[in-house]
């Protein structure tokens, strides 16, 4: 079955440097790959979603790469500021007719001032 | 805010008892999408709804069950409820066919004694 490992570690940086975050999974390359942040308490907020075709998706200060040889995603947020402070999934979706969403266990990222 | 309300948003059962918790849908929406998040891990999936059918399970037993309305709310019940049941709850609308992103509800904590 498809597994997904984000960063077992919580990432702590300064403010205004570039988070950058993980995303490795197994088996078969997904149509779909997304991310979302989760703050605590709160359901999962949509962030970017990239296709197995696109290598680069941008969005403000959010940049997701995804690499199908390698079978990763990164996911960037440059100029980080402590409102960033969250926990970001990665989740893969292969399209089928009954597809389903599935999810890492989250990376929890920390914006010290 | 998602337009995906849930209802209630703490509970807390004795082992052994059923629970019932709801979902109404975004807007435009056709499809639910039902998660189980325990703490510190990512939302692990647990059935989707479509057309009032079920469509896709994951690894969860039967008596986790559930039910959409026309109007494409949702239900999901859990019987004989077990102390590995307490978790936040996530139930996602969207729309079914070509992925596009979920919209999450803010979860229903449910806690078993």
């Amino acid at each position: 079955s498809q597994k997904i490992e984000q960063n077992s570690e919580a990432l702590n940086i300064q403010e205004g440097k570039t988070a950058t975050l993980t995303c490795n999974y197994t088996n078969y390359s997904p149509a779909y790959l997304q991310w979302y942040r989760q703050d605590p308490g709160r359901g999962p907020v949509f962030l970017l979603l990239i296709r197995e075709n696109e290598k680069e998706k941008r969005k403000e200060r959010l940049k997701v790469t995804f690499d199908t040889t390698l079978k990763q995603s990164l996911f960037h947020i440059t100029a980080s500021q402590p409102a960033d402070s969250a926990t970001y999934l990665c989740a893969l979706d292969r399209y089928s007719s009954a597809s389903k969403i599935i999810f890492g266990s989250g990376t929890r990222l920390s914006i010290r001032p | 805010e998602t337009g995906v309300t849930q209802s209630p948003t703490h509970l807390i059962k004795t082992r052994g008892q059923q629970v019932t918790l709801r979902c109404s849908s975004q807007s435009g929406h056709n499809t639910v999408s039902w998660y189980q998040q325990a703490l510190g891990q990512g939302p692990q999936f647990i059935f989707q709804y479509y057309r009032e059918e079920e469509n896709g399970r994951g690894n969860f037993p039967p008596r986790f069950s559930g039910l959409q309305f026309p109007n494409y709310s949702s239900e999901l019940n859990v019987n004989a409820l077990e102390l590995d049941d307490s978790a936040l709850y996530l139930c996602a609308s969207s729309l079914f066919g070509e992925n596009t992103e979920a919209f999450f509800g803010q979860g229903t904590r449910l806690t078993v004694v």
